[in-house]
């Protein structure tokens, strides 16, 4: 089965510094993974995801994250926070090979950026 | 940018009842998608949709929930016999290749769903 754990459900940064976002699976196959964001009164948007290839993946509004397999983790970073990214993140993962895309998500992080 | 949209934004109904939430899709999309979220819960898979038959659904879905393309337009959710425990926020979700676990998922705006 497969499973994602999210540390932190309130992460709070002041704006210019760095965004952290943890992730950790679990899955007996290899994972595609996933971070959606959530803003106020809107649907999930996805920030990114990695499949196959390069580990180190590039998003939408300068985030990234890195597939680290030996670490079961895929966390979130920006290297310098701005007002705009307040939101929740979600990660979430979906089974390689699967006949549908079934997401599987972690219970979200809160990220408040203090001016 | 082509987007899901849901109807309606805020469902109040009382126990017993039956409610119908509806979604498009994105027009081109093969694919879609129930999710759930309970206040202060992960978000749920409750089904998946393709080719106008169920693909794949939680044991969340239960004989209680339908689904629904009555047309080449609307995937609808149907709770025959409404709960307290159905207060939720429900999400629609479609994707458009071939399926599989790397295809992207669009989201829309959700229908929080309240039983009183």
């Amino acid at each position: 089965a497969q499973s994602v754990t999210q540390l932190g459900s309130h992460v709070s940064v002041s704006e210019g510094a760095l965004v952290l976002l943890r992730c950790n699976y679990s899955s007996s196959v290899p994972p595609y993974l996933f971070w959606y964001v959530q803003y106020p009164n809107q649907g999930l948007q996805l920030l990114l995801k990695y499949t196959t290839g390069a580990t180190l993946v590039k998003g939408i509004n300068g985030f990234e994250a890195e597939f680290k397999k030996s670490e079961t983790s895929f966390h979130l970073t920006k290297p310098s926070a701005h007002m705009s990214d307040a939101a929740e993140y979600f990660c979430a993962v979906s089974r390689y090979g699967g006949a549908t895309n079934k997401l599987i998500f972690g219970t979200g992080t809160l990220l408040a950026v203090q001016p | 940018e082509p987007e899901v949209t849901q109807t309606p934004s805020h469902q109040v109904t009382q126990m017993g009842q039956e409610v119908i939430l509806r979604c498009v899709p994105i027009s081109n999309h093969l694919y879609f998608y129930w999710y759930r979220q309970i206040l202060g819960q992960k978000v749920e898979f409750l089904v998946s949709f393709y080719n106008n038959e169920i693909s794949e659904k939680s044991e969340i879905f239960d004989d209680q929930f339908s689904v629904e393309r009555p047309d080449g337009s609307n995937f609808t959710l149907k709770i025959r016999s409404t709960k307290l425990e159905d207060s939720a926020m429900y999400f629609c979700a479609s994707s458009g290749l071939a399926g599989g676990g790397s295809d992207t998922q669009y989201f829309g705006p959700g229908t929080r769903l309240t039983v009183l």
